[in-house]
């Protein structure tokens, strides 16, 4: 079975300060890896994904995550956040093999301040 | 063209009632998901379904939960005889038929219940 750890429940940081949120996965099998993003009583949307090939994946809004193979990570990234980018993100694996479940983390709050 | 639809919105309940969410997935999509996102957690795997098929249900509760996806109309999740615990999130989530391994997944609104 998979599994994913967000190890920062909250991420608070002002406008236009870069910021990375964590995500680690395990699994035995391949995986692919996507990172969406919720807004207030919304539903998810798609940030980003990787499937294959380039280990470092563009997504909307300006972020990007980069898949570690060696230590089954997937950090999100963006150079400069703005206020509209507070919102809670999750991190989520498939594997390759089994199913179309995905396996989310416990999401990260990302909060930022003017 | 229209996401993918989930009604009602908001759904309140008394202990022991029974609870029906519905999903209209994507035009053109034949699989359904159900996720459940309890009080400040990340979104829990339910069930997943295809017309008329129950593909993979080992995220359901054992007991009170039960999901349809019929040949027409929405996919429906059931929970009856609520409990002050089912108070939570529900999302629905569609995905094509392909031939790839990957298929990905459009997320609805969700369904936000609330057990008195």
């Amino acid at each position: 079975a998979q599994s994913v750890t967000q190890l920062d429940s909250q991420v608070p940081v002002f406008e236009e300060a870069p910021v990375e949120l964590r995500c680690n996965y395990s699994s035995s099998v391949s995986v692919y890896l996507f990172w969406y993003v919720q807004y207030p009583n919304q539903g998810l949307q798609l940030l980003l994904k990787y499937l294959s090939g380039s280990t470092l994946v563009k997504g909307i809004n300006g972020f990007e995550a980069e898949f570690n193979k060696s230590q089954t990570s997937f950090h999100l990234r963006k150079p400069s956040v703005h206020i509209s980018d507070t919102a809670e993100y999750f991190c989520a694996v498939r594997t390759h093999n089994a199913g179309n479940m995905l396996t989310f983390g416990g999401g990260t709050r990302l909060m930022v301040k003017p | 063209n229209a996401g993918v639809m989930q009604n009602p919105r908001h759904l309140v309940r008394r202990r022991g009632q029974e609870a029906r969410l519905r999903c209209s997935p994507m035009k053109g999509h034949s699989h359904v998901y159900w996720y459940r996102q309890l009080p400040e957690e990340g979104l829990k795997f339910m069930v997943y379904l295809q017309k008329e098929n129950i593909i993979d249900e080992s995220g359901m509760p054992k007991e009170r939960f039960s999901a349809e996806f019929p040949k027409e109309g929405p996919s429906i999740l059931r929970i009856q005889q609520v409990v002050r615990g089912d108070s939570a999130a529900y999302f629905c989530a569609s995905s094509r038929l392909t031939s790839d391994s990957y298929n990905e997944q459009f997320f609805g609104p969700g369904t936000r219940l609330t057990v008195l």
